[in-house]
Parts: C-alpha cells; sequence; structure tokens
C-alpha cells in the first residue's frame, strides 16, 4: 500500500519568515494530495490540495508544489503568523474507496 | 446542518469491556471513515465505507467491527478494550468521486485502562 513519509516532525520559525513542510509518496498511482491543519484538541481542517494533473497551487499565503517524477510534494507557508502555529499533514490518496494515506504530521511553531 | 457528529466525546472504558462509537452526517455523502489519532504516528485509517451497504478494513482494522447503519451513520466498535486501544478517534466523510474533500468530525477521546 501507501506510504507517506513527512519532513521535519517539528519546525520553529520566526513570525514572518517562511515555512517549508515535505512528503514523499510510495505509490505512483496516487493522484490527489491534500495537506491539513490541525489545532490542538480540534480536528483535522483542510487547508489546500492539489491533483496529479497540476504541479503548483497557491492560495494567499500557502501554496502546494507536486513532483510526480520524484513523488514529492511540498507545502510553504510565507510570512508566517502565530495562528499559523498548528500541526499540519500531508497526505495522498491512492486508488478507490478515497483511502487517504497520511503523513505523521509537523509541528510547526511561529514565535513572535 | 451540524456536518460531521461524533458521540460520545470523551470516555474511559476498563479493559475488555465493549462500546460503540457513533458517527453521523448530513452532508449527503456517500463515504465515510473511521480514523485513529495517535502521537507521532499521524491519522491511521481503522475502517472504511465506500457506500451505503458495503464496508472494508483499512490499515489497522484488528479489534474493531463497524456498521454501515444507513447513508447518515457509521459506527465504531470495540468488542473488548485494550490499552493499545486508546486513541484519539476521528470519523469522517466525503463524496464518493475520488479527489473531494474529507470532512472531519471533531474527534472522540478514548482511555482504556
Amino acid at each position: 500500500g501507501e506510504n507517506v513519509e513527512q519532513h521535519p516532525s517539528t519546525l520553529s520559525v520566526q513570525e514572518g519568515d517562511s515555512a517549508v513542510i515535505k512528503c514523499t509518496y510510495s505509490d505512483s498511482a496516487s493522484n490527489y494530495f491534500p495537506w491539513y491543519k490541525q489545532e490542538l484538541g480540534k480536528r483535522p481542517q483542510l487547508i489546500i490540495d492539489i491533483r496529479s494533473n497540476v504541479g503548483e497551487k497557491k492560495d494567499q499565503r500557502i501554496a502546494v508544489t507536486l513532483n510526480k517524477t520524484a513523488k514529492h510534494f511540498s507545502l510553504h507557508i510565507t510570512e508566517t503568523q502565530p495562528e499559523d502555529s498548528a500541526v499540519y499533514f500531508c497526505a495522498a490518496q491512492t486508488g478507490g474507496g478515497n483511502k487517504l494515506t497520511f503523513g505523521t504530521g509537523t509541528q510547526l511553531k511561529v514565535e513572535l | 446542518n451540524a456536518g460531521v457528529t461524533q458521540t460520545p466525546k470523551f470516555q474511559v472504558l476498563k479493559t475488555g469491556q465493549s462500546m460503540t462509537l457513533q458517527c453521523a452526517q448530513d452532508m449527503n455523502h456517500n463515504s465515510m471513515y473511521w480514523y485513529r489519532q495517535d502521537p507521532g504516528m499521524g491519522l491511521r485509517l481503522i475502517y472504511y465505507s465506500a457506500s451505503e451497504g458495503t464496508t472494508d478494513k483499512g490499515e489497522v482494522p484488528n479489534g474493531y467491527n463497524v456498521s454501515r447503519l444507513n447513508k447518515r451513520e457509521f459506527s465504531l466498535r470495540l468488542e473488548s478494550a485494550a490499552p493499545s486501544q486508546t486513541s484519539v478517534y476521528f470519523c469522517a466523510t466525503t463524496q464518493d468521486t475520488s479527489g473531494n474533500t474529507i470532512y472531519f468530525g471533531e474527534g472522540s477521546w478514548l482511555t482504556v485502562v
């Protein structure tokens, strides 16, 4: 089955700096790659996603890039703010059933 | 419009007890899922139901059973709880088309002592 690796596990940045989180996946048939943000004690919520026919997608301060050849995708957050502090999960979807395989998460801390 | 509703939110069980986690959605979605979340391990799929009347095992199904009662409801049962099942459980739903957003419930915190 699909295997998703996520790095780093923790990331600390200064307010205003950029943050980058990277994920790799194993199944070349994976075709949908969402990113979720989870605040402490809350449910994961989708922040951005990308499909395999697209190389990059942006939404204000957030962008995701996908390299199908290398089987990796990344989340980029620019001009970080304290409210960006949370755990971020990448995921990959393969085949039928709409099943997602998640990475192990990145704890992002934005320091003042 | 409540979205995805899970009950109970918190539960403490003794080893060997049984319990059922309930999930209901009002989004008219076909597919429903149960995930567990443990520190440092992300979210792992326990069981899913691609449509009413079907259920399939996910990555970590041992010790669990599920029932897709109707289109709205998908329950997760622990027949004989073990400390290793202490976790946060999330129900989730999506439309059946590949690449649609998956929406999560608020989570159920389960402790087995």
